[in-house]
């Protein structure tokens, strides 16, 4: 499977300012996904990002809070702006695989973010 | 909205026990299951996959059982190990659709195993 990389592992944060998280795949991948995980929580899909193309959010996520980058195919950045303590989350970056048996998605270390 | 859910937050098992994770699913049109295992401080490592026209599913140690009817999921591990303490995930999603393919995730349940 792809080897997925992601910095910085973990960082705490001051209200209002902003952090890049970067994704890094072993492999070009046509698709990147970005994740949130809240505190003892489940994955939550924030956004879709493709190379070339804008990335696309799902419901509750926007753009303004969350931008992304895809500059190539191996690459992925998403931002948290003006953050607030509900930012305090994992945010996982995940890529596609086929397994034989259908398409699995693959995760990052994950990147925890502290907010105070 | 439809979701993915599980039955229990967390299990216990004794070391050597086999363990059984239930997780139910409400949207029908699900046609690709897969299980995940998230230990502390990483993320999710996939364990097994399994599609709509099959039942059952074996890997090393683990099986995936599919109820279509009941729209029930299972996974079951063989002679639990300490390793295998971890958060587990069901999630769902509709494959062949054109669009990505979109996974939704169950809740998360805990396994804990005693020495």
């Amino acid at each position: 499977s792809a080897v997925i990389s992601q910095k910085p592992s973990r960082d705490i944060c001051q209200r209002g300012t902003s952090l890049t998280i970067q994704c890094q795949v072993d492999s070009q991948v046509t698709m990147m996904f970005w994740y949130r995980q809240q505190p003892g929580q489940s994955l939550t899909l924030i956004a879709t990002a493709n190379q070339g193309s804008e990335a696309t959010y799902e419901s509750g996520f926007v753009i303004d809070k969350f931008p992304i980058s895809r500059p190539n195919l191996t690459f992925s950045t998403l931002t948290v702006s003006n953050m607030s303590p509900e930012d305090s989350s994992i945010y996982l970056c995940s890529v596609e695989e086929g397994t034989g048996t259908g398409i699995v998605q693959y995760f990052g270390p994950g990147t925890r973010l502290t907010v105070t | 909205g439809e979701s993915v859910g599980l039955h229990l937050p967390t299990l216990s098992v004794q070391e050597g026990d086999n363990s059984i994770i239930n997780c139910a699913y409400s949207n029908s049109a699900s046609d690709y299951f897969i299980w995940y295992k998230q230990e502390s401080g990483k993320g999710p490592q996939f364990i097994i996959d399994i599609r709509s026209n099959m039942d059952k599913r074996q890997g090393q140690r683990v099986t995936v059982l599919l109820n279509k009817t009941v729209k029930h999921l299972s996974l079951q591990i063989a002679a639990t190990q300490p390793g295998d303490s971890a958060v587990y995930f069901c999630a769902e999603t509709r494959l062949g659709t054109g669009a990505n393919s979109k996974l939704t995730f169950g809740k998360g349940i805990t396994l804990s195993v005693r020495p």
